[in-house]
């Protein structure tokens, strides 16, 4: 079963740290995401990528960073982690070029306090 | 910029009854794809149908189809004899021809009334 594997499912962290959020796909997809969701404003698109090395702002990039190193990873940031940053962060992959319209495969979520 | 609404932020059904779920868009493409997924309480994003721009027939799926009208740019779910195991957040989404990226609505919440 194919599959998207994000790190933790909880994850409570103190103002101020630095804190990496880990994705993983097995899908040898070329496209991965990184989407906030918060009650009432839907999931909104943070980085993406389209190869290894390559990555692109989303809507809502300001105080997070990422990495893809290898293609089957790809790791959101956050800096220095605000109270405003706690939320439900979800990681995607999908196929590139015509394949992309079978739309994405989602990890199961990392829920983020930030306290 | 292209936009998903999704005008109901709660609905509920009784069980083996017929809903439908709202979802409107805004776009200048002509080429594009519309999704709906589902969120459960176990979180995991599940893609429950989609559909083509250029394909006018409805997209189905067992019991969910859809009901697509380009000109009215609007993309409704259909869930027929719900099942209390549909109870969940459904998201419509919206990929334009040229990218790779989804634009989501804020959500519908499906409760599933016994």
């Amino acid at each position: 079963d194919v599959k998207v594997t994000q790190s933790s499912r909880y994850l409570v962290k103190r103002t101020g740290e630095k804190v990496f959020l880990e994705c993983v796909q097995d899908m040898d997809h070329e496209n991965m995401f990184w989407y906030r969701q918060d009650p009432g404003l839907g999931l909104r698109l943070i980085y993406f990528s389209y190869d290894v090395k390559m990555k692109e702002k989303g809507d809502i990039p300001e105080g997070y960073s990422v990495s893809r190193e290898k293609k089957e990873r790809f790791s959101l940031i956050l800096e220095s982690a605000s109270t405003n940053q706690t939320s439900m962060y979800l990681c995607a992959s999908s196929r590139h070029g015509p394949l992309r319209g079978y739309g994405y495969t989602f990890g199961s979520g990392t829920r983020l306090t930030v306290v | 910029a292209q936009t998903v609404t999704q005008s109901q932020p709660e609905m509920s059904v009784q069980e083996a009854e017929t809903v439908t779920l709202s979802c409107t868009y805004d776009t200048s493409e002509s080429d594009y794809y519309l999704f709906w997924y589902k969120q459960p309480p176990s979180r995991q994003m599940i893609l429950v149908i989609r559909q083509e721009a250029y394909k006018q027939q409805n997209a189905t799926e067992n019991r969910f189809s859809v009901n697509f009208q380009k000109a009215a740019k609007s993309f409704s779910l259909k869930i027929s004899d719900s099942q209390l195991g549909d109870a969940a957040m459904y998201f419509c989404a919206y990929m334009g021809g040229a990218t790779n990226k989804l634009i989501f609505g804020t959500g519908t919440l499906l409760a599933v009334q016994p």
